[in-house]
């Protein structure tokens, strides 16, 4: 079946550095991507989207490209503050298996000032 | 316009007994899944509704679990004689029908904890 498979974290990093979580997934389809990422406490926040082949999606600083030929979407970030510190989430919909969405395990990240 | 809500925020159970979670969609929206995440985990899909109807549950638990999202009133998802395995969060998300489908918008989550 369709699977995520993203970095373990935590990653811990220091203000203004380079970010890159990668993320790979399987699918038979032709499935929409996601980035969601949750703050302590809190629901889920889609962070950003593609729908299709070479798609890059992006929103606050943070962009990934939908490769299908290496099957990844890989987040990054040019400049990360404190205050992205969170899990992030890599996940797959829309594809042969309906509606639900497939998560990653999620990635912990961890901006010191 | 409101996001999806979510009731109650926490809730602490004994074994045995029931817990019942509530979620109403976003305004507009046609569509309820449930998630559930585990300390440090991912989040597992368990179940996607529409109005009266169960459309996919390939997720839920074959016993004890129970889910419903009535033509009236919020989404309800049903643990029966809870045991310490189920403490989690249980994430409920909406999404429009149609081609927004795909985009889910989730609400803060229920922790759930049984002592």
């Amino acid at each position: 079946g369709d699977s995520v498979t993203q970095m373990e974290g935590p990653v811990t990093l220091s203000e203004e550095a380079f970010l890159t979580i990668n993320c790979t997934y399987t699918a038979t389809g032709y499935p929409s991507l996601f980035w969601y990422v949750q703050y302590p406490g809190e629901g889920l926040q889609l962070l950003l989207k593609a729908t299709k082949a070479d798609d890059k999606g992006s929103n606050k600083g943070f962009e990934a490209t939908y490769r299908k030929e290496t099957t990844s979407f890989h987040l990054e970030k040019g400049s990360v503050q404190v205050s992205d510190s969170a899990v992030y989430f890599c996940a797959l919909g829309g594809n042969t298996g309906g509606f639900k969405t497939i998560f990653g395990a999620g990635t912990r990240l961890f901006v010191k000032a | 316009n409101a996001g999806v809500m979510q009731n109650p925020r926490h809730l602490v159970r004994r074994r045995g007994q029931e817990a019942r979670l509530r979620c109403s969609p976003m305004k507009g929206h046609s569509h309820v899944y449930w998630y559930r995440q585990l300390p440090e985990e991912g989040l597992k899909f368990m179940v996607y509704l529409q109005k009266e109807n169960i459309i996919d549950e390939s997720g839920m638990p074959k016993e004890r679990f129970s889910a419903e999202f009535p033509k009236e009133g919020p989404s309800i998802l049903r643990i029966q004689q809870v045991v310490r395995g189920d403490s989690a969060a249980y994430f409920c998300a909406s999404s429009p029908g149609g081609q927004g489908a795909y985009e889910q918008f989730f609400g803060p989550g229920t922790r759930l904890t049984v002592l």
